[in-house]
């Protein structure tokens, strides 16, 4: 299993510009979030899926944040248009259903980390 | 407001010796509690769990401790190995069974040979 993949690693874009945020979840995984992680907040939760259909929202900083899950093995997060202050590394993690607190809860991607200038 | 709290940013041990990280939280309707340690480039991977009907689980050199009357627990590592080197975030799940996490801002471990 290859793990939840998340491209690109690195961006770097300037302020204004929209930038778009892949994860693919490991397969069979019915639970996908996107967490935010910064110096300041440390990990925060932004959205999360449950097959493909989002649950939760409400860590999703303002409306120039946006998140869609097509298909079970393919979510985006998007930001139109981009600040500074969005700078951070971006975490994609899928899940199994009802393993949250045994021996195989959250499976975290490598991150994207976000650069805007 | 933040749930779970991890008040000390970074901690530095000698090589062989116990690796003590805490974490406080404020809501008693957590069922679960969970650590996860964190390379540099890396994402989070998952270490150890404990429910919150236990008040120890052992895995290893690694033992986490929940004291529910204090809101309050704690992952010891012993003997501690230059390999430990790593950020350790406490996590907790939603209330009511939810399967998102909330987590704390981490404990930057440093391991010294």
């Amino acid at each position: 299993d290859a793990g939840v993949i998340q491209s690109p690693r690195h961006e770097v874009t300037e302020m204004g510009q929209e930038v778009t945020l892949r994860c693919k979840p490991i397969s069979g995984h019915d639970y996908l979030f996107w967490y935010r992680q910064t110096m300041m907040r440390g990990l925060e939760l932004l959205i999360y899926f449950n097959n493909n259909v989002p649950i939760d929202d409400s860590g999703m900083p303002e409306d120039r944040f946006s998140a869609k899950m097509p298909n079970a093995s393919f979510s985006t997060l998007k930001i139109q248009p981009s600040e500074p202050r969005d700078s951070a590394v971006y975490f994609c993690a899928s899940s199994f259903s009802g393993t949250v607190g045994g021996n195989s809860p959250l499976h975290f991607g490598n991150g994207t980390r976000l650069t805007v200038t | 407001d933040q749930q779970v709290k991890q008040n000390s940013p970074s901690l530095s041990v000698q090589e062989g010796r116990i690796s003590i990280l805490n974490c406080d939280y404020t809501n008693s309707m957590f069922d679960y509690f969970l650590w996860y340690k964190k390379y540099p480039a890396e994402g989070p991977t998952f270490l150890i769990s404990i429910s919150s009907i236990k008040d120890k689980n052992e895995d290893g050199r690694f033992t986490v401790f929940l004291n529910k009357s204090a809101k309050h627990l704690s992952l010891h590592i012993v003997p501690s190995q230059p390999g430990d080197s790593a950020v350790y975030f406490c996590a907790a799940n939603g209330q009511g069974g939810s399967e998102k996490l909330v987590f704390g801002k981490g404990t930057k471990l440093t391991v010294n040979p």
